[in-house]
């Protein structure tokens, strides 16, 4: 079965500085990835996918996340923090569903606060 | 409306109560979706519905009942809760092709506090 690891519960990091947020996966076959980013109160907006070709992908609001197979990772970046970015953060992998739709397995999330 | 809405935004439930959580997309999608969000516990997925039919039902409690009466809406029955229920109920929608790479658009969710 697919799952999600990110090891780090919460981060924070100064305004301006830059940022990484580490996800790894466990998936049997090529990995379909997804961020999603989570505001208090609020629900899960997408950042970003990764579904095959270029393994860096670029996302909204300056993200951007690199796919590396060799070590099962998908790690977000941003070269700088601003103080609207903290939230909580989640990694999440795509599973197909026989009657449609798919199947997403999340990590627990890495709450982001940033420090003015 | 765009996106996906969700209403309430907030709800207060005793245990012996009776509530709908209604979920509605503007997306054109016709897979939705129930999760459940609890505090330091991974987001739970409860149930999927593609095409209108319930195609994935995680071994969630009767005491939670969905209904999709059209690819738009979907709606969560709850009765007879109990306070471990009280969580944030987000709804998503996404294209049922049967593709890993459906990607899900989630609304704002429900808070829901059982007393």
């Amino acid at each position: 079965a697919q799952s999600v690891t990110q090891p780090d519960i919460h981060i924070t990091v100064s305004e301006g500085a830059s940022l990484e947020l580490r996800c790894n996966y466990s998936y049997g076959a090529t990995p379909y990835l997804f961020w999603y980013v989570q505001s208090p109160g609020q629900g899960l907006q997408l950042l970003l996918k990764y579904f095959s070709g270029d393994t860096l992908v670029q996302g909204i609001k300056g993200f951007e996340a690199e796919f590396k197979r060799s070590q099962s990772s998908f790690n977000l970046r941003k070269p700088s923090v601003h103080w609207s970015d903290a939230a909580e953060y989640f990694c999440a992998v795509g599973d197909r569903l026989t009657g449609g739709g798919n199947k997403l397995t999340f990590g627990t999330g890495t709450q982001l606060k940033v420090e003015l | 409306e765009t996106g996906v809405t969700q209403t309430p935004r907030h709800l207060v439930m005793g245990m012996t109560n009776k509530k709908s959580l209604k979920c509605e997309q503007h997306l054109g999608h016709n897979a939705m979706y129930w999760y459940k969000q609890s505090a330091k516990k991974p987001l739970e997925l409860m149930f999927v519905y593609s095409l209108e039919e319930r195609v994935e039902n995680n071994s969630v409690p009767s005491r939670f009942s969905p209904e999709c009466p059209n690819s738009s809406h979907l709606f969560l029955h709850l009765h007879t809760l109990q306070p471990e229920d009280s969580a944030l109920y987000l709804c998503a929608s996404s294209q049922a092709r049967g593709r890993r790479t459906d990607t899900q658009y989630f609304g704002p969710g429900t808070r829901l506090t059982v007393l």
